[in-house]
Order: C-alpha cells, then sequence, then structure tokens
C-alpha cells in the first residue's frame, strides 16, 4: 500500500485560507469516507483535526474544514494564524487488513 | 481526560529486541481498537499494528510481520508492542493510539533507537 500524496509544503499569510490536497486510489480515499487529518507541531504528538472527510473532534477550530471527492480529499484552513504552523498528515482507513495509510505530509508556513 | 503513556523506548543493537508499553486511562480501555504509529526521524507517520477489542484480530505493516507483535492486557489497561529481530529501519518514534477508524487520542511517543 503506498502513501497517500500530499504537497510537500504550503504558505500563506495570516488571514488568508489555504488548502492542502491528498491523493489516494480508489482502494483507500475513494472506497471509504474515512479520511482524517493531523496536526504535528515539531517534537509533539500528532492531532486529530478532520475525521470522517468533514467531520471536526470537539475543541478544534472551525477554521478547519476537509472535504473529499473521489480519490482526493483536502483540508482548508481559513483565516490562518501563527499557531497554524506546522506540519499535517492525511489519512484513510483502507480496510481491515491495512487499516491505515498516511499521507507523506505537508509543512504549513504562516509567512 | 483521555491519557495515553507509552514507555519502553531505547537504544538496541541490531538484531536484539524491546518491549514497549502503553498505559492508558481516562476511557473503557477495552472498548476500543488501539493502534502503534511510528515516525523515523524527519519523515513522516507509518501505521505499524492495530489489535481489536478482545485481543482476537491483529493486524501488521507488511515490513514488521513475523518480527513485530501488538498485545493487550484489558486487566491493566494496557497495550504493547513486543518488537523483535530488530533492525537500524525500525529506528523512529513509537506512538500508541486509540482507534476508531480515525486515531482520535495519541501518547506522547517513545524513541526506539537501533544502531550498533
Amino acid at each position: 500500500q503506498s502513501a497517500l500524496t500530499q504537497p510537500a509544503s504550503v504558505s500563506g499569510s495570516p488571514g488568508q485560507s489555504i488548502t492542502i490536497s491528498c491523493t489516494g486510489t480508489n482502494i483507500d480515499i475513494g472506497s471509504y469516507n474515512l479520511v482524517s487529518w493531523y496536526q504535528q507541531h515539531p517534537g509533539k504528538a500528532p492531532k486529530l483535526m478532520i475525521y470522517e472527510d468533514t467531520k471536526r473532534p470537539s475543541g478544534v477550530s472551525n477554521r478547519f474544514s476537509g472535504s473529499q471527492s473521489g480519490n482526493t480529499a483536502s483540508l482548508t484552513i481559513s483565516g490562518l494564524q501563527a499557531e497554524d504552523e506546522a506540519d499535517y498528515y492525511c489519512c484513510s482507513y483502507a480496510g481491515r487488513s491495512t487499516f491505515y495509510v498516511f499521507g507523506t505530509g505537508t509543512k504549513v508556513t504562516v509567512l | 481526560e483521555v491519557q495515553l503513556v507509552e514507555s519502553g523506548g531505547g537504544l538496541v543493537q541490531p538484531g536484539g529486541s524491546l518491549r514497549l508499553s502503553c498505559a492508558a486511562s481516562g476511557f473503557i480501555f477495552s472498548d476500543y481498537w488501539m493502534t502503534w504509529v511510528r515516525q523515523a526521524p524527519g519523515k513522516g507517520l507509518e501505521w505499524v499494528a492495530n489489535i481489536k477489542q478482545d485481543g482476537s484480530e491483529k493486524y501488521y505493516v507488511d515490513s514488521v510481520k513475523g518480527r513485530f507483535t501488538i498485545s493487550r492486557d484489558n486487566a491493566k489497561n494496557s497495550l504493547y508492542l513486543r518488537m523483535n529481530s530488530l533492525r537500524a529501519e525500525d529506528t523512529a518514534v513509537y506512538y500508541c493510539a486509540r482507534s476508531q477508524r480515525r486515531l482520535d487520542y495519541w501518547g506522547q511517543g517513545t524513541l526506539v533507537s537501533v544502531s550498533s
């Protein structure tokens, strides 16, 4: 199972919106509405930001939103803030034997 | 409050063994699948293994099959990862996480370094 494809880096100015794409195949993203997104600050554990393509866990800012179409999922961060600077990983549930396939990761820089 | 605390990492020689532990609290441990995820230095996240609530089903990434064993003790609210025949490429921070077709809570991680 290959990793999902994400851009290596995305940047934006404070207040702007950015979108991170996550491309998989019809055996992972395309088969399940079960993409999740994780934020990871340096030296810290990943934090769940979006699950089941579009849902936000309690406590996560509504500036974070997710979408999915076909074999591609996306994470949008609106009203970019300095604290959003981190690595972001998508992840798709991929069935009972593979379970989780992660994306290659995207470094978000706030200019 | 959900808490996951890993322990057991360290420096080990190639071919050696190590057992990681993950102590869970703040939720009914026996109600959830559990997962190990690893992250090599400067690299991305990689799913390693999953175990069902009662331990009856276990799944592994191909690169660790036959070398790693995931297990759990629901009476002790603990998850384990036994790692044998360790290789340099197993060097990583290992995280335990609660699994619900997403990984909603993570521990802080424990570093495993495989080197001579």
